[in-house]
């Protein structure tokens, strides 16, 4: 099974401020590798597939980078409501979510 | 409007079985492959299975944590996907949702509780 590491579990920012949270897959999974946003009490919301292509709709605040085992993503700017929980989730080889990162603002 | 509709969640005892349905509108059921995904208490994140589309011979897939308990099936006629679980353990206990292959659609979720 591929293991995700997801880093920081949680991680404190300001407003206007940007934050990155990083993903470690266990093996190479090529740009196999989704984003989520949740906010408290509703189903996760995909933000970037395939490591760095935004979903439509989604800020140009949010962007993906990465490949093989290493994965970032970077939330610019930040406002009230990127309040939420974020996810990676490897789709290399079946699904594999990271542990996710509680993102709060100041 | 696309919408995603789960029912069947309960409290149910250890060893026991619940089936899950999911009910959809709103987009081409039939061609989309579809998933269920769980996530615990603990706000853990789980795919727990998947299920192709009739041009993929209805292929399916499960996490090691359910393989041989849990069963993905679709009816294209209801455009509805369905989550058979058997000999249910305490780990079991989640949100369940189901969701289109692409992640991009999901229901609201419903609350499987195992225990005694």
């Amino acid at each position: 099974d591929i293991r995700m590491t997801q880093t920081p579990a949680s991680l404190s920012a300001s407003l206007g401020e940007s934050v990155t949270i990083t993903c470690r897959a266990s093996q190479d999974i090529g740009k196999s590798l989704l984003w989520f946003q949740q906010k408290t009490g509703k189903p996760p919301k995909i933000l970037i597939y395939t490591a760095s292509n935004l979903v439509s709709g989604i800020s140009p605040r949010f962007s993906g980078s990465g490949s093989g085992t290493q994965f970032s993503l970077k939330i610019s700017s930040l406002k009230p409501e990127d309040t939420a929980n974020y996810y990676c989730c490897q789709g290399y080889s079946l699904y594999t979510f990271g542990a996710g990162t509680k993102l709060e603002l100041k | 409007e696309v919408q995603l509709v789960e029912t069947g969640g309960s409290l149910v005892q250890p060893g026991k079985s619940l089936k899950l349905t999911c009910a959809t509108s709103g987009f081409t059921f039939s061609n989309a492959w579809m998933h269920w995904v769980r996530q615990s208490p603990e706000k853990q994140l789980e795919w727990v299975a998947q299920i192709k589309a009739k041009s993929n011979n209805y292929a399916t897939y499960y996490a090691e944590s359910v393989k041989g308990r849990f069963t993905i099936s679709r009816d294209d006629s209801k455009s509805s996907v369905y989550l058979q679980m058997n000999s249910l353990k305490e780990e079991d206990t989640a949100i369940y949702y189901c969701t289109s292959g692409s992640y991009d659609y999901w229901g609201q979720g419903v609350m499987v509780t195992v225990s005694s």
